[in-house]
């Protein structure tokens, strides 16, 4: 059974504290990995795709990379504005396009 | 920068009545979407289209729910009769194309419904 789960459910960091959130999947025949960022009652809002073991893609302070059974998102040095709930997804093995999510993990930066 | 536009944004409703969603893609967008997403989970395919077809509507509870793309365009997507277990945020996206799962799905705000 397709599936992707995420972990930590929730991640408390100080300001400037970096860590990373952790992305498994277990789907057959990977065609991509997308990051989404989500805040409160709003729609996901596209970070990055990611296509093969190695790739790895940068936006101000973040981080995705890709391996053949996990993606990491990098958060380095967060500010506050950084807090939301991080989803990853893969599309369901011979679908057209339903992506399979995880439940994200929640993350919150104090300054 | 486009937009994938949603309405209402807040539905509250009470059960046995009937509720329905409005989507317009980002212009040029031949692929839809319509996601379901429970508090605390991630969003759920309901229903793909491509134009005006039906691509998977295999999620879809098809015995009260209803979702149609007549000009290819615009999307509605309708309860009928509702249930306190339709509480959820109800999510439009849209990509260029499908290609397999790869195109990038770009969502709207979304409409929060509440049964009542």
């Amino acid at each position: 059974e397709d599936q992707v789960t995420q972990s930590p459910e929730a991640l408390r960091l100080q300001e400037g504290e970096s860590s990373s959130l952790n992305c498994s999947y277990t789907v057959s025949g990977l065609r991509g990995l997308f990051w989404y960022r989500q805040d409160p009652g709003k729609g996901p809002e596209f970070l990055f795709t990611l296509y093969s073991a190695g790739e790895e893609k940068e936006k101000e302070r973040l981080k995705a990379t890709l391996t053949k059974k996990e993606s990491f998102l990098h958060i380095t040095a967060p500010k506050p504005e950084d807090s939301a709930t991080y989803l990853c997804a893969v599309p369901l093995g011979g679908s057209q396009g339903n992506l399979i999510f995880g439940k994200g993990t929640k993350l919150s930066v104090k300054p | 920068e486009a937009e994938v536009a949603q309405s209402p944004r807040y539905k509250i409703t009470e059960k046995s009545q009937a509720v329905a969603f409005w989507c317009d893609p980002i212009s040029g967008h031949a692929t839809l979407y319509w996601y379901r997403q429970i508090l605390g989970q991630g969003p759920e395919l309901l229903v793909q289209f491509q134009d005006e077809s039906v691509v998977d509507d295999s999620q879809l509870p098809k015995d009260r729910f209803s979702a149609e793309r007549l000009k290819g365009v615009d999307s509605t997507l309708k309860i009928q009769p509702a249930e306190l277990g339709d509480s959820a945020m109800y999510l439009c996206a849209s990509s260029r194309g499908a290609s397999g799962g790869l195109e990038t799905q770009y969502f709207g705000p979304g409409t929060r419904l509440l049964v009542l």
